[in-house]
């Protein structure tokens, strides 16, 4: 069964510092999708990134980047030099397969950036 | 803005109301999909239309029951709720599962916040 784990409940950093938000997954499909998604107090979920299983390359978005690796089950998100804007809760997710109704989140970590 | 748009945006009834929650997108998706969210989890999984037919229904009570009219129209009507029903009620839709070009990303409206008083 799939499991995604966000071992860090809530963040608190000062603006301008960078924070890394922790993801470790479980699966056993070789085929997956894992997700960043943010959800501002407003509620709506706002898709951040899609990483394929066979696609371990490290992306970079302006502040954003995220770090896959595969040897530890782990898609970590950096955001460097947050901002206050930054503070919403951020969820990780795996989708199996070819079948995206299997999409798992996890449990979430609340980010605050402190001005 | 969202494209995936989601009405009444706040709801509050009373446990012998009916009522129901609206979501719309015009991306061509064929999947859509109900969460529920509850303050400080995650959402789950309720409800999936694939095509407009559903395909998941994740062991929900039948005071929740979905349809979808047609593939851009997902409605969620409620009946005799319980106050601990009272959560956010999150609208997502997808392009297509059930192929290898599904991507699964999920595009989420704003919600629809629900009190059962």
């Amino acid at each position: 069964a799939q499991k995604v784990t966000q071992a860090q409940t809530e963040i608190s950093v000062v603006e301008k510092e960078d924070v890394t938000l922790d993801c470790v997954y479980e699966t056993r499909d070789t085929t997956y999708y894992l997700f960043w998604y943010k959800q501002p107090p407003s509620g709506e979920l706002v898709f951040l990134i899609r990483r394929n299983s066979f696609d371990e390359q490290n992306e970079i978005s302006g502040r954003y980047s995220w770090n896959f690796q595969k040897s530890t089950s782990s898609f970590n998100f950096t955001i460097t030099a947050s901002q206050v804007v930054d503070s919403a809760v951020y969820f990780c997710a795996l989708s199996e397969a070819d079948y995206g109704q299997n999409f798992v989140f996890g449990p979430g970590t609340r980010l605050s950036v402190l001005p | 803005d969202t494209e995936v748009t989601q009405t009444p945006k706040h709801l509050v009834m009373g446990m012998t109301n009916k009522k129901s929650l609206k979501c719309e997108q015009h991306m061509g998706h064929r999947a859509m999909y109900w969460y529920k969210q509850k303050a400080k989890k995650p959402p789950e999984l309720m409800f999936v239309y694939s095509y407009e037919k559903l395909s998941i229904n994740e062991s929900v009570p039948s005071r929740f029951s979905p349809e979808c009219p047609n593939s851009s129209l997902l409605n969620l009507h409620l009946h005799a709720l319980q106050p601990e029903d009272s959560a956010l009620y999150l609208c997502a839709s997808s392009q297509r599962i059930g192929d290898r070009a599904n991507t699964g990303e999920l595009f989420f409206g704003e919600g629809s916040r629900l009190t059962v008083l």
